[in-house]
């Protein structure tokens, strides 16, 4: 089937302006992780969702930062206020349970 | 709280040759231990996945070795090609909780 798929799959916006990158896990999966990418650092843990539990948001950077999952299926990653320091690529991923974690191609985000 | 260490974090190699990449771990309560491959502004390809009560998994010219105990996996690729030229992630999973990730190692096979 599908495996995870993001939109956009690159995105510029201006300093201050908000957000909206899309993930669609693989079907069935009742795990979603968000994670970010920044030049030079290793993949950083944003969130997590696990079936229709309470998302797991301690990796949040700041309070700009937001996600939802709806229908258990679909998640958007929400940035209000962008800043420069923002800027990287953010990554999806979902798996069943503690199993392998299947990754999307990521959205690159530039602000400018 | 648990931290994955990678060494070394570049190399190169001529093709053909075999080569060991490493990942250190910190805590040793893991369930399990992946490893992934990313191009170049690409995402994240698994690769090899090891469970916690496994000591090692291969795949074609992949092999991982896992030592749980030790905190301690490796990733052994034969007969290196160009096309392996990409970046190498271990990532350790404690659970329901997310993966944690080294910084990776930067691998060119040169032809």
């Amino acid at each position: 089937g599908a495996g995870v798929s993001q939109s956009p799959s690159n995105k510029v916006t201006e300093k201050g302006k908000d957000v909206e990158l899309r993930c669609d896990p693989i079907s069935g999966h009742t795990a979603l992780y968000w994670y970010r990418q920044s030049l030079g650092q290793g993949l950083e843990f944003l969130i997590y969702f696990q079936g229709n539990s309470a998302p797991d948001k301690s990796g949040l950077p700041s309070d700009r930062f937001s996600a939802e999952r709806t229908g258990g299926s679909v998640s958007t990653l929400t940035i209000q206020r962008t800043q420069q320091e923002d800027s990287a690529v953010y990554l999806c991923a979902s798996s069943q349970s503690t199993d392998t974690q299947y990754f999307g191609p990521g959205t690159r985000l530039t602000v400018l | 709280k648990q931290e994955v260490t990678q060494i070394p974090a570049a190399l190169s190699v001529p093709e053909g040759e075999n080569l060991v990449l490493n990942c250190s771990f910190t805590d040793s309560a893991i369930y399990n231990l992946q490893w992934f491959r990313q191009d170049p502004g690409k995402g994240l390809t698994s690769l090899l996945l090891i469970q916690s009560s496994q000591r090692e998994q291969t795949s074609g010219r992949l092999n991982a070795s896992l030592d749980k105990s030790s905190g301690r996996s490796t990733l052994y690729i034969a007969a290196s090609q160009p096309g392996d030229s990409a970046t190498y992630l271990c990532a350790v999973n404690s659970g329901n909780t997310p993966l944690v990730f080294g910084k990776g190692t930067r691998l060119s096979v040169i032809a």
